[in-house]
């Protein structure tokens, strides 16, 4: 079956470290994967998309992931990390053939001043 | 800019109310979805339309059910609303390079 999992549920970093949030994926051949952010009482912003080709890709707000096909992953990161990407994220993936998004648990970032 | 819109964004039912939770999207999108998110569950399709007039169930269509007469809106009905049910509601539209544009949510409290 196809799956996303987001291994953390909570992270907590400092401002101004880096960050990483992991996400691996279960599908038969080369989904398309997403990554979201949910900040508090708002809907899901999309940060950025991976469909083909270059294997890092480039997000909004400075964010970056990279797809690692031989690890089935597709983790998030971001250099330094700012309070106000504090929110919850979610990775997502489709299959090409498919119309359903399939949505990691989340993982919730805390930022400490 | 693109925009989806729901018709609430807190709502309080008693246990046995029918329930209508409506989605509006005004970027001509034939795909259209329900979600519900739960803490730790991350989000799960309720149900999906590709077309007005068409459906297909996602992961948990138990207790839930759609309708979609116009393309821009799709409504989600709890026939009869469970206690269980509470929950955040997210609706979401899909272009045709599988980016899902999401409304604000709808939080459903059950009683």
């Amino acid at each position: 079956a196809q799956s996303v999992t987001q291994p953390d549920i909570h992270i907590t970093v400092s401002e101004g470290a880096s960050l990483e949030l992991r996400c691996n994926y279960s599908y038969g051949a080369t989904p398309y994967l997403f990554w979201y952010v949910q900040s508090p009482g708002q809907g899901l912003q999309l940060l950025l998309k991976y469909f083909s080709g270059d294997t890092l890709v480039q997000g909004i707000k400075g964010f970056e992931a990279e797809f690692k096909r031989s690890q089935s992953s597709f983790n998030l990161r971001k250099p330094s990390v700012h309070w106000s990407d504090a929110a919850e994220y979610f990775c997502a993936g489709v299959n090409n053939a498919g119309n359903m998004l399939t949505f990691g648990g989340g993982t919730r970032l805390m930022v400490k001043p | 800019d693109v925009k989806v819109t729901q018709s609430s964004r807190y709502l309080v039912k008693r246990t046995g109310e029918k329930v209508f939770l409506e989605c509006v999207q005004d970027m001509d999108h034939e795909n259209m979805f329900w979600y519900r998110q739960d803490p730790g569950l991350g989000l799960r399709l309720i149900y999906f339309s590709y077309d007005v007039k068409m459906k297909e169930k996602g992961d948990i269509p138990e207790g839930y059910s759609v309708s979609r007469e116009k393309k821009e809106r799709f409504s989600l009905i709890l026939e009869s609303a469970s206690t269980n049910q509470t929950s955040m509601y997210l609706c979401a539209s899909r272009d045709d390079r599988y980016e899902q544009y999401f409304g604000p949510g709808t939080r459903l409290t059950v009683t």
